[in-house]
């Protein structure tokens, strides 16, 4: 079992429509949770973080975190091509030795 | 510089030729990270340094792979006698520390490198 799992897609979510994506994790001990976007050819990109149980929202995405459930998803309200990019969720656990674990990501498309 | 710098941002090594590639964190940035990532695939994490120390080497794939980060701000991660599966991307990333709000890390441009 990997350390953090994403479904790969491609996710395909029309133009306004909200578009989920969705990560569970193995390591009960994980503390602090990340969404990074990345467009093909550049570097993850920092678009949300969340640390509690519930939802954090920030503009047009919503992150939300279910320990109980080892479970992370991102929700993008009134989706733009522009989001269109790879969605990579990361897992860390910050006491000691750091290991920011990454899923392999969910390729997500908006269709105009 | 406001952000995490690699160096070189590409670099073709002939199967056998040993490469160095430099990471330059943000200012002040204790943790720091190396990761691999082949294409289609999320990062793979490779090792982490707190400062100079370096707490975590599990994910470096082989002997052939060495990373220093000697007075604790630029990383050099190293690859000898390269081969044809070491053709990736690296990416370094760095954080403002370890505690649980500082963990937020912020990744360089990447250096591909192509084993031919």
């Amino acid at each position: 079992q990997k350390e953090v799992e994403q479904n790969s897609g491609p996710l395909s979510v029309p133009e306004g429509a909200i578009a989920s994506l969705n990560c569970t994790y193995s390591d009960r001990g994980s503390q602090s949770f990340f969404w990074y976007r990345q467009y093909s050819g550049k570097s993850p990109e920092l678009i949300m973080s969340i640390y509690s149980n519930g939802d954090k929202e920030d503009g047009r995405f919503t992150a939300q975190l279910n320990k109980a459930s080892q479970y992370v998803s991102l929700l993008i309200r009134d989706s733009q091509p522009s989001d269109s990019a790879t969605y990579l969720c990361a897992v860390n656990r910050p006491q000691g030795a750091q290991k920011l674990v990454f899923g392999q990501g969910t390729r997500l498309t908006i269709n105009p | 510089g406001a952000g995490v710098s690699q160096s070189p941002r590409y670099k073709v090594a002939k199967r056998g030729q040993d490469v160095a590639l430099r990471c330059d964190p943000i200012s002040g940035h204790v943790s720091l990270f190396w990761y691999q990532q082949a294409l289609g695939q999320g990062p793979e994490f490779l090792t982490y340094f707190q400062n100079e120390a370096q707490l975590d080497k599990s994910g470096l794939p082989s002997d052939r792979f060495f990373a220093e980060r000697p007075e604790g701000s630029v990383s050099t991660l190293k690859i000898q006698r390269t081969q044809q599966e070491d053709s990736a991307v690296y990416l370094c990333a760095s954080s403002l520390g370890a505690s649980q709000k500082n963990t937020e890390a912020f990744f360089g441009q990447g250096t591909r490198l192509t084993v031919v």
